[in-house]
């Protein structure tokens, strides 16, 4: 099992313009997270899932939008990327509500 | 959600037992606590999680007294490895879709 892929694994946005960070699970867990972790902090919940089709907000769910097609997949889509958005992105996914989180690798995202 | 409270930072040496207490006063009937382990430029990995009185695996022991408003995470005999952030984090294990609050989480610094 490849566990939890996360691409790309790292990217410069200029500022306004948005892209579409990628996450891929192949342990068939129904929930997803989509995390954001600043320099020095902890880590922030954006999104996350609780199965396909089903999508709820996190803590800091501005400037982001997610979807759940398949259980899979679960993409994080940042519109009107700003500097604020700067960050490391983490996906994870668990089996169970409150079960283990398997992390992916993340994704180290510049805005300037 | 319940918030936690860890200390920012501790230092050990190798082959010391080492301990890292969380505080978490607001705690509900339905949250686990749960421990993850982070190095840099990495995504967390779990390391045990337990609802009271005492969990152990192969890497930790969980303490969780009656009132469940704290926990300590005990590591024994750690190596130079051993170093990384350690999070605890307190959710509900039956709803909520798995939310789960990050603190700063407490550094670990093991010396030779």
């Amino acid at each position: 099992n490849a566990g939890v892929t996360q691409t790309p694994k790292f990217r410069i946005l200029k500022i306004g313009q948005s892209m579409t960070l990628q996450c891929t699970q192949d342990m068939n867990h129904n929930y997803m997270y989509w995390y954001r972790q600043d320099p020095g902090m902890g880590l922030k919940l954006i999104y996350y899932s609780v199965g396909a089709g089903i999508t709820d907000k996190g803590e800091v769910p501005n400037g982001y939008n997610v979807s759940r097609s398949t259980t899979e997949d679960f993409p994080l889509r940042l519109e009107l990327a700003a500097p604020s958005q700067t960050s490391v992105y983490f996906c994870a996914s668990s089996y169970s509500t409150g079960g283990e989180q398997y992390f992916g690798p993340g994704t180290r995202l510049t805005v300037t | 959600l319940a918030k936690t409270t860890q200390p920012i930072s501790m230092d050990s040496y190798e082959g010391q037992e080492v301990n890292i207490t969380c505080s978490h006063n607001n705690i509900a009937t339905n949250d686990y606590i749960t421990w993850y382990q982070q190095f840099p430029s990495q995504g967390p990995r779990f390391i045990i999680q337990g609802y009271k009185t005492k969990v152990t695996n192969e890497v930790a022991s969980l303490f969780i007294p009656a009132d469940r408003k704290s926990s300590t995470l005990s590591l024994p005999r750690v190596s130079l490895s051993d170093t990384a952030v350690y999070y605890c984090l307190v959710g509900d294990a039956w709803g909520g879709g798995g939310k789960l609050i990050f603190g700063q989480g407490t550094e670990l610094s093991v010396k030779p």
